[in-house]
């Protein structure tokens, strides 16, 4: 098993592009999540999904959108790319017991927004 | 407030030595406790659930104090290999958000 994967590992963008982060897992998990990293922030939510076709708001979700269209996919978009977008997105699933359960993480995006 | 609040070191400690973390939540409805390791630039990894009993997992222990809204974990034996940033995360059972501390680092110094 791959478990949680994240494409792509690395990118910059100039302000106003956009772009979409893939996370994929293979575990058949109903709970997926997208979250940024920044230094002195710890990890925030910005939006998650509860299974095939829903998705729903975190902590911070201006800026960015999602999609699941597909159980093992979830996509994150940022239309109009800003320098405060400049972090580290990470990708998690968990099975259906939702909070009780352990997220397993992909390995992150590094994102760059000039 | 912040959800979850925790002191960020560093904390610098030789081999061998104990060291405790303490983790603070701003929401008695929290459910769900848990702690994660993070290597420098990894993704975070599961280290351990927090139960209300207290629970040990080889040379980790944690505890839950709910009147206290307060989480520890207690590293015994500290190996090299436990340097990372230990990361104190709460969940409530409404709405699936997990809520993260900001970390805290440690380095085992040999």
């Amino acid at each position: 098993n791959a478990g949680v994967t994240q494409t792509p590992k690395f990118r910059v963008l100039k302000t106003g592009q956009s772009m979409t982060l893939l996370c994929a897992q293979d575990m058949n998990h109903e709970y997926m999540y997208w979250y940024r990293q920044d230094p002195g922030m710890g990890l925030r939510l910005i939006h998650y999904s509860v299974g095939e076709g829903t998705t729903a708001k975190g902590e911070v979700p201006d800026g960015y959108n999602v999609s699941r269209l597909k159980k093992q996919n979830f996509l994150l978009g940022l239309e109009s790319a800003a320098p405060s977008q400049t972090s580290v997105y990470f990708c998690a699933s968990s099975d259906n017991r939702g909070y009780s359960d352990e997220q397993y993480f992909g390995p992150g995006t590094r994102l760059t927004v000039t | 407030r912040k959800e979850v609040e925790q002191d960020p070191g560093p904390f610098n400690v030789p081999e061998g030595a104990t060291v405790a973390f303490n983790c603070t939540y701003s929401n008695s409805a929290s459910q769900s406790f848990f702690w994660y390791r993070q290597d420098c630039r990894k993704e975070p990894k599961l280290l351990m659930s927090v139960y209300s009993s207290g629970n040990e997992d080889g040379r980790f222990t944690a505890q839950l104090n709910r009147a206290s809204q307060y989480i520890s974990l207690l590293i015994r034996d500290s190996k090299l290999s436990d340097s990372a940033t230990y990361l104190c995360v709460v969940n409530r059972n409404t709405g699936n958000q997990f809520y993260f501390g900001t970390g805290t680092s440690l380095t085992v110094i040999p």
